[in-house]
């Protein structure tokens, strides 16, 4: 498999401040990474695909200017929510896709935001 | 990417097999079923994944009608640590789009009960 981290894990933050989230491939070189957000008792939504070199695509909805992708490297991406709000207070995914005799698409352990 | 249809909750006692149905009837001949599960609170994984032909692994089994329109999959002997959000994604196969983007539905709370 591939192993993907996230930090933080957790983060708390004040309405109007900036936080990033770094999303990390350990064992393999990922030229796109995906970015999901997923409100409470509800499913994943894909956000943005972040592409290593050049700019993220994003879904959709999604405000680009809101939520900053930089993918900087084969092995980190990272989301920066800008101007935080209460709304955007979510649990936020980040993933990666490894080819191994099928294709497997690789989860980060997520990242619990939450805007006060 | 197809839509699939799935029931919202199933109950499992601990040790049984768990079957979670999922109905896919507007599949496509290049389109495969993959499995995702999420663990409250974590990031999904990779369960499973087919075309036409039943697939096992470590994990599960996937049996897949032969018009392909529904499909099952099981979890042989099922504990405490399979309670979990079973997802069933429908998708053309990854290495013909340009990227590999995930589609998640509703999904299927499955509780393994003591």
């Amino acid at each position: 498999g591939a192993v993907v981290s996230q930090h933080p894990s957790r983060v708390i933050c004040k309405s109007g401040t900036s936080v990033k989230i770094e999303c990390r491939s350990l064992d393999f070189q990922a030229t796109t990474m995906f970015w999901y957000r997923q409100f409470p008792k509800k499913s994943l939504m894909l956000m943005a695909t972040s592409n290593e070199g050049s700019k993220a695509t994003y879904e959709q909805g999604v405000e680009k200017d809101k939520f900053l992708i930089n993918h900087a490297s084969l092995t980190l991406s990272t989301l920066t929510v800008t101007s935080a709000h209460p709304e955007d207070s979510s649990f936020y995914i980040c993933s990666l896709t490894k080819w191994g005799g099928g294709e497997e698409q690789y989860f980060g352990p997520g990242t619990r935001l939450t805007v006060t | 990417d197809a839509k699939t249809t799935q029931p919202t909750s199933m109950d499992c006692a601990e040790g049984r097999a768990a079957n979670l149905p999922c109905n896919h009837s507007t599949i496509s001949g290049n389109e495969y079923v993959y499995w995702y599960r999420q663990i409250h609170s974590q990031g999904p994984q990779y369960i499973i994944h087919g075309l036409k032909n039943n697939e096992t692994n470590e994990m599960a089994s996937l049996i897949i009608t032969e018009d392909r329109k529904s499909s099952t999959l099981i979890l042989p002997h099922a504990t405490l640590r399979d309670t979990a959000v079973y997802y069933c994604i429908v998708r053309v196969d990854p290495r013909e789009t340009s990227g590999s983007r995930l589609t998640f539905g509703e999904g299927t709370q499955l509780t393994v009960n003591p």
